[in-house]
């Protein structure tokens, strides 16, 4: 198992509600990227942060915003919660690119479901 | 625009079989090349990590070649058992940090 964490571990929404999920890195890592996977899909990165600013996005609405603390534990807000906002979310942690150990390391993921 | 695909999409073979997964790639520029394991409903693990200057990495029955130059994979799993049974991630790095997945392999490996 990986030191990355991540609440809930599951969760149901109605739509046009917002969400809140977290992460915790494993110790030492300072750079947070956050996916979604759909059901029978690879995850799409949604975006990264590294120390505190965001880091690189993917094509997701602006709907979809996070945070990273000082601690470089991090949060995932969704905004008006639409059907296709159901999905596995991941959480990874790592040393940013070119360090020599900067395999990400997935937490469980958070299964939100969209009613 | 990178994109990153797996074939086949499901595959069920014997256990103790040797088999092999497929990956590929459209865009060359590549730091780094990732082969996960997810379980049901779980997160994803890392197996094999292959960086673009590299050929191929080996840890225990998995063994995960990369050709840039062709935009391929291949994640080869010898005499395989049915705790094997997952779904099998490839992913690329660019070099903005950022990973792209294919949608995966689910294999199957009956006792």
């Amino acid at each position: 198992e990986t030191g990355v964490t991540q609440s809930p571990t599951h969760l149901i929404k109605t739509r046009g509600q917002q969400v809140t999920l977290r992460c915790s890195s494993q110790s030492g890592h300072n750079t947070v990227s956050w996916y979604q996977q759909a059901l029978g899909q690879g995850p799409q990165f949604i975006f990264q942060y590294y120390r505190e600013e965001e880091n690189g996005r993917g094509n997701f609405p602006p709907r979809f915003s996070g945070l990273q603390f000082p601690n470089y534990s991090s949060e995932l807000n969704v905004n008006a919660l639409e059907l296709d906002d159901s999905a596995l979310y991941l959480c990874a942690s790592s040393f940013p690119s070119g360090s020599p150990q900067e395999t990400q390391y997935f937490g469980p993921g958070t299964r939100l479901l969209v009613l | 625009k990178q994109e990153v695909t797996q074939i086949p999409a499901a595959l069920s073979v014997p256990e103790g079989e040797n088999l092999v997964l497929n990956c590929s790639f459209t865009d060359s520029a590549i730091y780094n090349l990732q082969w996960f394991r997810q379980d049901p409903g779980k997160g994803l693990t890392s197996l094999l990590l292959i960086q673009s200057s590299q050929r191929e990495q080996t840890s225990g029955r998995l063994n995960a070649s990369l050709d840039k130059s062709s935009g391929r994979s291949t994640l080869y799993i010898a005499a395989s058992q049915p705790g094997d049974s997952a779904t099998y991630l490839c992913a690329v790095k660019n070099q903005g940090g950022k990973l792209i997945f294919g949608q995966g392999t689910e294999l199957s490996v009956k006792p």
